[in-house]
Formats: C-alpha cells, sequence, structure tokens
C-alpha cells in the first residue's frame, strides 16, 4: 500500500513570497490533516478535511494560509505572502476510521524563508 | 483547551538501561498515540491506545495508558542504539472530531554505547 505523498521535499523562499505545498494521502482514507512541525517542538494542526469539507481549521493563520482539498483526494496547502516564522516543517497526514484514527504521516515539506 | 505534556524532553541513556517516558495530558480522553520522529524524518506510528488500562508492546518498548490519571508511559527495556529518536505522544481531542490529536513537545532520546 502506497503511503502519504508530498511534494515538494523543500523550499526555499524568501519573506512575503508565495509557496504551495501538495498532498496525496492513502488511497481510500476520508480524513486529511496538514500539520506545522517548528524545529524542536511538537506537530501542530493545521486543518483537517473529512472528505472536501473542513472539520477543523481553528489554529490556521487565515490571512496568509489556505488550503482546499477538492474532490476529497489531493490537497493543496498554500502560504502567501511568506513570513520567517513560517520556516517549519509542514506534515500532511490522513487517517481511515478501523476503531481509531490512527495517522500515517507523509515525508514532510521542509520550508525555509529568508 | 487540551494540553499534553511529555517528560523528560531529552534522555540520554546507557546501552543495557531502562527507562520511562511519561505523558500528561490535561482534560478527558481514552484515546493516546504514540509516534516516533527519526532526524530529519517523518513520524511513524508506534502504538495506538484506546481504553483505560490499555497496555502494547512491541521489541523494547512498552506503552500503558491510565485515563483516570490522564496519564501514559512508554517504557523502554535494556535500550539499544537503534532506539535513539524522538518519542512524541497525542491525544485525540473530544469525540466527533474525526481524529484531532494535540501532541506533546517530544522527548529526545540518546542511547549511549
Amino acid at each position: 500500500e502506497a503511503g502519504v505523498a508530498q511534494s515538494p521535499r523543500y523550499k526555499i523562499i524568501e519573506k512575503r513570497q508565495s509557496v504551495a505545498f501538495w498532498c496525496n494521502p492513502i488511497s481510500g482514507h476520508a480524513t486529511l490533516y496538514w500539520y506545522q512541525q517548528i524545529l524542536g517542538q511538537g506537530p501542530k494542526l493545521l486543518i483537517q478535511f473529512q472528505n472536501n469539507g473542513v472539520v477543523d481549521d481553528s489554529q490556521l493563520p487565515k490571512d496568509r494560509f489556505s488550503a482546499e482539498r477538492l474532490k476529497g483526494v489531493d490537497s493543496t496547502l498554500k502560504i502567501q505572502p511568506a513570513k520567517l516564522e513560517d520556516s517549519a516543517v509542514y506534515l500532511c497526514a490522513s487517517s481511515s476510521w478501523q476503531g481509531s484514527y490512527e495517522q500515517y504521516f507523509g515525508p514532510g515539506t521542509r520550508l525555509t524563508v529568508t | 483547551e487540551l494540553k499534553v505534556e511529555q517528560n523528560p524532553l531529552f534522555l540520554s541513556m546507557q546501552e543495557g538501561k531502562n527507562y520511562t517516558i511519561y505523558c500528561n495530558y490535561s482534560t478527558t480522553s481514552d484515546r493516546l498515540y504514540w509516534y516516533r520522529q527519526d532526524p530529519g524524518k517523518s513520524l511513524e506510528s508506534l502504538f495506538v491506545l484506546l481504553s483505560n488500562g490499555a497496555v502494547k508492546q512491541e521489541g523494547r518498548l512498552m506503552a500503558s495508558l491510565d485515563t483516570k490519571a490522564r496519564l501514559s508511559t512508554l517504557h523502554i527495556t535494556a535500550a539499544v542504539h537503534d532506539l535513539s529518536a524522538t518519542y512524541f505522544c497525542a491525544v485525540e481531542g473530544l469525540y466527533n472530531q474525526g481524529g484531532k490529536l494535540i501532541f506533546g513537545q517530544g522527548t529526545e532520546l540518546s542511547v549511549k554505547p
């Protein structure tokens, strides 16, 4: 079974530029999550989708971050404009109810904002 | 608001020794997950604990959950270098939130010969 795919793996941009990340979840997983992991910290949930609807985006900085999940499969996360403090690893995860919502994580995108 | 705290945050162990990582959380939940993260890598699921008293074991790692005390432990037996990594616990929030997880800060484990 293929895992969660993410691209790009690395991205370096200057502040005030825009950037987009892509995620393809495990086939059949209805729930998709985007996390931000700052160096030395645990992941923080940014947004959670159930199929193509948003379940929770309470910690998404909506003035600069946006995300969509068209057709309930792939998802993109965009930052515009980027700030220095957005430097982090952006992790995508997916899950499917199997008695729990055990989440499977992708390899992440390491973003550096200079 | 659900908060999750791990301790210790850093742990340097000698090979062959035993130790325990603690994960405390602030509000009611009966679903807790342990993940491992190697440097520069993503998170790998280790254990899923779904009820009070749940105990899971895999190799030299054993995890348990006490929902009354709001505490989970990850016990390491006879540590080996390959266990060096950062370990995160994550607690599932309120019911019907589709698996929203709150992560602890992580425990960075270093096993030395």
